[in-house]
């Protein structure tokens, strides 16, 4: 499809394990952002790159937490160590420049921390 | 720290009335606002967006107001349709401000009543 694209649609995972989500953007999107969305509530901004600039990391909750991207398309955010508050959506959005530009969001990856 | 907030987490409407949709916001500098709606197990679908140099802008359907003076944007849906049923959820951004990521209010669940 045309959209962003997010995998995997769903993770469970232990406390203390890592992992890895990853974020395809709409083709041609120079900017990429990072979102986490606990339940019930708006979402929270984590990370934003955008061409090959360093990114804005300024959302990023802990050092856990990073996020990269390669050849200035596809993205992996990983959260090392997990913990139960890392339980939430995460989302990933891209616009065709950087902002104040739309952005474009992907259905999210669900991640559940037991 | 500021950030962007709804006066109403539900609202109902009958079938075929006007929806209006409030949001406050409490960065003086934000000089762009957006609105997104979002099913339940979906990522956020833009809907319109607005600069600081405009007070309305329309789309189909759909026309966003910011009033600068309060500090107030709405969402206005015209003839609500069942498929109107969502979380809509208001942002902004100061892009003199060097942040790039949107910040989001918590939003409003939009109820169509038959």
């Amino acid at each position: 499809g045309a959209g962003v694209s997010q995998s995997p649609s769903n993770k469970v995972t232990e406390k203390g394990k890592d992992v890895e989500l990853r974020c395809d953007p709409i083709s041609g999107h120079t900017a990429l952002y990072w979102y986490r969305q606990r339940l019930g509530q708006g979402l929270e901004f984590l990370i934003y790159f955008q061409g090959n600039s360093a990114p804005d990391k300024s959302g990023l909750p802990s050092d856990r937490f990073s996020a990269e991207r390669t050849g200035g398309s596809v993205s992996t955010l990983t959260i090392q160590r997990t913990q139960q508050e890392d339980s939430a959506v995460y989302l990933c959005a891209s616009s065709l420049l950087r902002a104040p530009q739309p952005q474009h969001f992907g259905d999210g990856t669900r991640l559940s921390i037991l | 720290g500021e950030s962007v907030g709804l006066h109403l987490p539900t609202l109902s409407v009958q079938e075929g009335d006007n929806s209006i949709i409030n949001c406050a916001y409490s960065n003086s500098a934000s000089d762009y606002f957006i609105w997104y709606k979002q099913e339940s197990g979906k990522g956020p679908q833009f809907i319109i967006d607005i600069r600081s140099n405009m007070d309305k802008r329309q789309g189909q359907r759909v026309t966003v107001l910011l009033n600068k003076t309060v500090k107030h944007l709405s969402l206005q849906i015209a003839a609500t349709q069942p498929g109107d049923s969502a979380v809509y959820f208001c942002a902004e951004n100061d892009s003199g401000g060097g942040a790039d990521g949107l910040t989001f209010g918590k939003g409003t669940h939009l109820i169509i009543q038959p």
